[in-house]
């Protein structure tokens, strides 16, 4: 039958595993990315960033890597915690010359203890 | 140390009614902007402004949906005559410069419209 609404890409890590998400992004003129981490009733909460003339950046816990040949960013997160549970959306910008957000569908990362 | 706040967090309208978002930006920052999350999906862009200036409404319907962002008070994102299609999370972000790369975005906690 025809599904109605869309669904979430969901990763499903036990406590302590090791988290990649992936984000493709369409437009090979942007140039600063961006993480946002979202949980359920609140807004998205910047996580790390990473602009177009680096491959990777880290933070703690997180580091994101760019692929720009393929226009691919991932968010690796370590010894992924049940707090970590949450929607988490790449975002793009840098074409108009200022900030305005271009977000991806975002994944849901479920962490079970 | 506030962030960006919002208000109100939830908010009820029967069709035909007007809904009125506030939005009250990080201390120092002068740039803002608003953006609607419907069910499951990522958010979308509807406007960009300074004070007294819309910079971008690009992403604004083009009818029933307006904002501003007068030199005292907070932003208004006001919606005449609301439609249940209208219903949303409806998101403010604020910065500090508003130029492009490394100007970090911060979100408040959203208004959640419903309409019956």
């Amino acid at each position: 039958g025809e599904s109605v609404g869309l669904h979430l890409p969901t990763l499903s890590v036990q406590e302590g595993d090791n988290s990649i998400i992936n984000c493709a992004y369409s437009n090979s003129a942007s140039d600063y990315f961006i993480w946002y981490k979202q949980e359920s009733g609140k807004g998205p909460q910047f996580i790390i960033d990473i602009r177009s003339n680096m491959d990777k950046r880290q933070g703690q816990r997180v580091t994101v890597l760019l692929n720009k040949t393929v226009k691919h960013l991932s968010l690796q997160i370590a010894a992924t915690q049940p707090g970590d549970s949450a929607v988490y959306f790449c975002a793009e910008t840098g074409r108009s010359g200022y900030s305005t957000l271009t977000f991806g569908k975002g994944t849901m990362l479920l962490v079970s203890p | 140390n506030a962030g960006v706040m919002q208000n109100p967090r939830h908010l009820v309208r029967r069709r035909g009614q007007e809904a009125r978002l506030r939005c009250s930006p990080m201390k120092g920052h002068s740039h803002v902007y608003w953006y609607r999350q419907l069910p499951e999906e990522g958010l979308k862009f509807m406007v960009y402004l300074q004070k007294e200036n819309i910079i971008d409404e690009s992403g604004m319907p083009k009818e029933r949906f307006s904002a501003e962002f007068p030199k005292e008070g907070p932003s208004i994102l006001r919606i005449q005559q609301v439609v249940r299609g209208d219903s949303a999370a409806y998101f403010c972000a604020s910065s500090l410069t508003g130029t492009g790369v490394s100007d970090t975005q911060y979100f408040g906690p959203g208004t959640r419209l419903t309409v019956l």
